[in-house]
């Protein structure tokens, strides 16, 4: 079955403790994104990866990193969480595509995160 | 830059009623459309998407049509059933031209309520 996993789906951390969020895709996608998911605000780009170890970041980078040394891996890491990194994250996956395509994302379950 | 306006929600309807939550989009560049499902506890799931304009976009009843002239891609249903309950997300995706970054830009999503 096509997919995009990640892990853990729930999460109670404290501040300053580092941790990742990994990520999985078994569809042979070269893209893969992380988005945060806030109540009011919809979804908001992390990082994403256009390809094996090439990274970028997104709208809301600050507080993050990625690495993505295979295909089909993107971990996301909080090296030092803070209480405004709680929220709910998503991974997602898709296609390089071509120019003027659909980029149809495929979403991850969502980890939820809260630091105290 | 790009964004996305959805009417705000709750919106809820009784089994059978006509739906419609409308969304517009500001973009640079030629935008694709996407209409996203987020069931209870889940990820976001693509219920459907257009890539130019007048293009509709149609899955389990649902449809949404490409307004370049308007800027707008609301969705509609005919006759919405309990299983419908869901957050609804308008999103579009333009290909960024020096990086190929294709972030998906979100609205804020409108809850939908079906009682039946």
């Amino acid at each position: 079955e096509a997919q995009v996993t990640q892990n853990p789906r729930y999460l109670i951390t404290v501040t300053g403790k580092k941790l990742t969020v990994t990520c999985s895709q078994n569809m042979n996608h070269e893209y893969m994104s992380w988005y945060r998911q806030d109540p009011g605000l919809g979804l908001r780009q992390i990082y994403y990866s256009m390809n094996v170890e090439v990274t970028d970041k997104g709208d809301v980078p600050e507080g993050y990193k990625v690495s993505r040394k295979e295909k089909r891996n993107f971990p996301l890491i909080l090296e030092s969480p803070s209480p405004n990194q709680t929220s709910l994250y998503f991974c997602a996956s898709s296609l390089q595509g071509v120019a003027g395509g659909a980029y149809e994302q495929y979403f991850g379950p969502g980890t939820r995160l809260t630091v105290t | 830059g790009n964004s996305v306006t959805q009417m705000e929600g709750p919106v809820t309807l009784s089994e059978e009623a006509f739906l419609t939550i409308n969304c517009t989009y500001t973009a640079t560049g030629y935008p694709s459309l996407f209409w996203y499902v987020q069931y209870p506890g889940e990820g976001l799931q693509l219920l459907l998407k257009a890539t130019k304009a007048d293009d509709k976009g149609s899955n389990k009843g649902f449809e949404a049509t490409y307004r370049k002239e308007t800027t707008s891609f609301h969705l509609e249903k005919g006759s919405v059933q309990v299983s419908d309950s869901a957050v609804y997300f308008c999103a579009l995706s333009v290909r960024g031209t020096d990086t190929g970054r294709r972030a998906l830009t979100f609205g804020s999503g409108t809850r939908l309520q079906v009682q039946p």
